[in-house]
């Protein structure tokens, strides 16, 4: 199993650029998510999927859009990039998504952005 | 909302034990631990479920207490490999994922 896998691993963008950043994960997880992690913050939520088809918002959602087409799939788009995204982003993903709690989260390796 | 973690960095000597705390505003179902090194992912560490269990796992160990709303991860004899950052995320019991806290520092020094 690769686990959870993101591409790329860093990116830089001008500032109005858009783009799409991947995460797969092989696992036939239901609950994926995306994360931001920026210095003495954290880690916040941007958007979380349950499953196929279905999407909803974290604590840090604008400016960022998520499609959850397959199980396996869920990208992360910045529609028009400002610097204040410059930011590690992590993908996630774990089995329960009902009960959230019960089960690990599984991480992939990242993907640091700088926009300019 | 985010939970409180203290300290925010720690320095110890190999062998010293450490505390990292966590606290949350909200009633909490689950709280979960994890180590970050330095330019890579989190690492899962343990999930503490509603009940006020403590878990443990080598060295490691965590207590939750659901009436204070606060989780305490407990670090033994520390190694030098438990250098990093610890976060703790808590969740509510619903499914809109963990909130996480801002981290904890933690250095071993030989």
């Amino acid at each position: 199993n690769a686990g959870v896998t993101q591409t790329p691993k860093f990116q830089v963008l001008k500032t109005g650029q858009s783009m799409t950043l991947q995460c797969a994960q092989d696992m036939n997880h239901e609950y994926m998510s995306w994360y931001r992690q920026d210095p003495g913050m954290g880690l916040r939520l941007i958007h979380y999927s349950v499953g196929a088809g279905i999407t909803d918002q974290g604590e840090v959602p604008n400016g960022y859009n998520v499609s959850r087409s397959t199980t396996e799939d869920f990208p992360l788009r910045l529609l028009s990039a400002a610097p204040s995204q410059t930011s590690v982003y992590f993908c996630a993903s774990s089995s329960d998504p009902g009960l959230a709690g019960t089960d690990t989260q599984y991480f992939g390796p990242g993907t640091r952005l700088t926009v300019l | 909302q985010q939970p409180v973690q203290s300290p925010q960095a720690v320095i110890l000597r190999e062998g010293e034990d450490a505390v990292i705390n966590c606290s949350s505003s909200k009633a909490l179902y689950s709280v979960h631990w994890y180590r970050q090194k330095h330019g890579e992912a989190p690492v899962f560490l343990m999930i503490l479920l509603k009940g006020g269990e403590q878990k443990g796992h080598e060295k490691i160990s965590a207590s939750f207490n659901e009436k204070k709303q606060q989780s305490s991860l407990y670090l033994t004899a520390s190694q030098l490999s438990y250098s990093g950052t610890y976060f703790c995320g808590t969740e509510g019991g619903g499914a809109d994922g963990l909130t996480f806290g801002k981290g904890t520092h933690l250095i071993i020094q030989p």
